[in-house]
């Protein structure tokens, strides 16, 4: 069983919608929760991090940890064609040098 | 804005010959991690540099794999014989402060490697 799950997708919905992206894991010890956007041939780039539960917002875009399902999620308001690429989750942990641990990621595709 | 800066941006070449990928970081960047992602997967971390030390190799296959960051700086890393399951997009990323503490980490464009 991998550490951290994350549904491939991919995700189709129409411009305008809220997206909720989701990612599990199975190690209590995680602290910080990260969602990277990965364009095509690019880069990932880090969109949000929480630390231990809660929300956050910026934007269009909230994060959401729940530590005690071991569940975060992203949601997405006012979906638009450029929000289109592939969301990761990652998480890290004091006693592993602050490493990354990553979901698969989702595809996500904002029909116009 | 300072980016990491990667080449070559792809790479196909046949299987056992030698390949070699070259990362900036941003300046000032302590801190220089390799990571191999295959399609439809997260990144895999391979090694991470703390200045010019290792911090972590564990998961780097060293009977072809090597990575150096000779003065702390920029950093290559290098495949001796490639395989067909080499191929994938290999990224570097750096971050700011020392391994002990979460910093973001700031990715490159990544080099495509295709073995064929």
């Amino acid at each position: 069983q991998k550490e951290v799950e994350q549904d491939p997708g991919p995700l189709s919905v129409p411009e305008g919608a809220i997206v909720s992206l989701n990612c599990t894991y199975s190690n209590s010890a995680f602290q910080y929760f990260m969602w990277y956007r990965q364009y095509s041939r690019k880069g990932p780039e880090l969109l949000m991090y929480t630390y231990s539960s809660g929300n956050k917002e910026d934007g269009r875009f909230t994060a959401q940890v729940d530590k005690s399902s071991k569940y975060i999620s992203l949601f997405i308001r006012d979906s638009q064609p450029s929000d289109s690429a592939t969301y990761l989750c990652a998480m890290s942990r004091p006693d592993s040098n602050y490493q990354l641990i990553w979901g698969a990621g989702t595809k996500l595709i904002i029909k116009p | 804005e300072a980016e990491v800066a990667q080449s070559p941006r792809y790479k196909i070449t046949e299987k056992s010959q030698a390949v070699a990928f070259w990362c900036d970081p941003i300046s000032g960047h302590a801190t220089l991690y390799w990571y191999r992602q295959i399609l439809g997967q997260g990144p895999e971390l391979l090694v991470q540099f703390q200045d010019e030390s290792v911090v972590d190799d564990s998961q780097l296959p060293k009977d072809r794999f090597s990575a150096e960051r000779l003065k702390g700086v920029d950093s290559t890393l290098k495949i001796q014989p490639a395989e067909l399951g080499d191929s994938a997009m290999y990224l570097c990323a750096s971050s700011l402060a020392d391994y002990a503490t979460y910093n973001e980490q700031f990715f490159g464009p990544g080099t495509r490697l295709t073995v064929l």
